[in-house]
């Protein structure tokens, strides 16, 4: 069964270090989305990107986040300049034109 | 505004009936969802309804919708060990099915042998 792999699992990075989380999505998926989770709380919704372009963006997803598809498989979010708040788990997800919305394994980031 | 509600923590004996709930606010949802998380992986997704149905069943899964009091049920028939997990509800908000989704904080089920 296809499913959505993430990499790395696990990210340590330093205050201030750049991050880019990688995704490869569900192939013949046309939306594509970035969540967090921060530890014990809600999985909050950061972006959605379809037709190679953000289609929505929450408020947590401010000028040091971005997301780009480099090629016709890859889904990755860089985080700029990473603050400690940023530590979390964070999920990508794909879903086809009008389907099920399915998650990547996540990718636990510790920013120290 | 978008908001999903649910109790955090639920505990069953093993073969017992599990029901988790869930209210949200988005009148618009037009899909709801039910996610499942063990410890230390990734969401998976259990089941859905979509927002003109009222019940939806799956083997042992039961989803029931009462969209005019907003609330969404899920319940788990003959709940086994492997049931433990947190399992969120999700609305999804936009047009169809394409929009993202309003997660709930997760509720933890416990079963206990």
């Amino acid at each position: 069964e296809p499913e959505v792999t993430q990499t790395p699992s696990h990210q340590v990075t330093q205050m201030g270090q750049e991050v880019i989380l990688r995704c490869v999505p569900i192939s013949n998926h046309l939306y594509f989305y970035w969540y967090r989770q921060i530890l014990g709380q809600k999985v909050e919704f950061l972006v959605s990107f379809y037709n190679n372009e953000i289609s929505e963006k929450s408020e947590i997803f401010d000028d040091q986040f971005s997301v780009e598809r480099p090629d016709g498989s890859n889904f990755t979010l860089k985080i700029r300049s990473t603050k400690l708040e940023d530590s979390a788990m964070y999920f990508c997800a794909s879903r086809e034109l009008a389907g099920d919305e399915y998650f990547g394994p996540g990718t636990r980031l510790t920013v120290t | 505004g978008e908001d999903v509600e649910q109790s955090l923590f639920l505990s069953v004996r093993e073969g017992d009936s599990s029901v988790i709930n869930c209210t949200y606010t988005d009148s618009s949802s037009t899909y709801l969802y039910w996610y499942k998380q063990e410890p230390g992986a990734g969401l998976q997704l259990l089941t859905y309804i979509f927002s003109n149905m009222d019940m939806k069943q799956d083997q042992r899964l039961t989803v029931l919708l009462n969209k005019k009091d907003k609330h969404l049920s899920l319940r788990i028939a003959d709940t086994q060990t492997g049931d433990s997990a947190i399992y969120f509800c999700a609305e999804s908000i936009g047009p169809g099915n394409t929009g993202k989704l309003i997660f709930g904080q997760g509720t933890t089920l416990q079963v206990k042998p």
